[in-house]
């Protein structure tokens, strides 16, 4: 099985600061990887998939970059909104794992 | 409008069964691919299993094989899981979401609560 690993697991920041979040993949995935967001109580939200195509209706804020093993999910400049926690998602083999999570609060 | 909601959560005591449903509305339910995704309390998100557009292709996580069986029925637009044998450690929110192939879980139920006691 393919195992995800996200770095950090908890990121503090300011509104307006730029963030990233590393996903590392243990093998190779191209580009079949998928970002949430998710806030407490809240279903999970896909921000990108793809590794880097923006879903409908996501701000143009969140970007995501990457292939094979190791990717990016960058906010630019944050807002009261994003604070929540974050994960990736391997598409593209079963199971499709999620890392452990990235919950970024506010400094 | 596009929507899942499931149903069936609750407290069952352990070694029993349970069947959540999934009723989608909004958009043609035959032609995705559908999962169950948990997320035990405080815990991330774990992936269960998937079920093809073609209601016969299956996957499941090494931790439900054997005792949660994935099924659908396109005609009624409804997903299901039936989970026997239940543990402690299946104590979890538990998410339907549909899937447009390689372009993630793109839209999910709001959960139903599954409380396995012992």
């Amino acid at each position: 099985d393919i195992q995800l690993t996200q770095s950090p697991s908890f990121l503090s920041a300011s509104v307006g600061d730029k963030v990233t979040i590393t996903c590392r993949a243990s093998q190779g995935i191209g580009s079949y990887l998928a970002w949430y967001q998710q806030k407490p109580g809240k279903a999970p939200k896909l921000l990108i998939y793809a590794a880097s195509t923006l879903q409908s209706g996501v701000p143009s804020r969140f970007s995501g970059s990457g292939s094979g093993t190791e990717f990016t999910l960058t906010v630019s400049s944050l807002q009261p909104e994003d604070f929540a926690t974050y994960y990736c998602q391997q598409l593209n083999s079963y199971p499709q794992g999620f890392g452990q999570g990235t919950r970024l609060e506010i400094k | 409008q596009v929507q899942l909601v499931e149903s069936g959560g609750g407290v069952v005591q352990s070694g029993r069964s349970l069947r959540l449903s999934c009723a989608a509305s909004g958009f043609t339910f035959s032609t995705y691919d559908m999962h169950w995704v948990r997320q035990a309390p405080g815990k991330g998100l774990e992936w269960v299993a998937v079920i093809r557009y073609d209601e016969i292709n299956k996957n499941y996580a090494d931790s439900v094989k054997g005792r949660f069986t994935i099924s659908r029925d396109n005609s009624k637009k409804t997903l299901y899981l039936q989970m026997n044998s239940l543990r402690a450690e299946d104590t979890a929110v538990y998410y339907c979401a549909r899937d447009p192939v390689g372009g993630g879980l793109d839209i999910w139920g709001q959960g139903t609560m599954v409380t396995v006691s012992s």
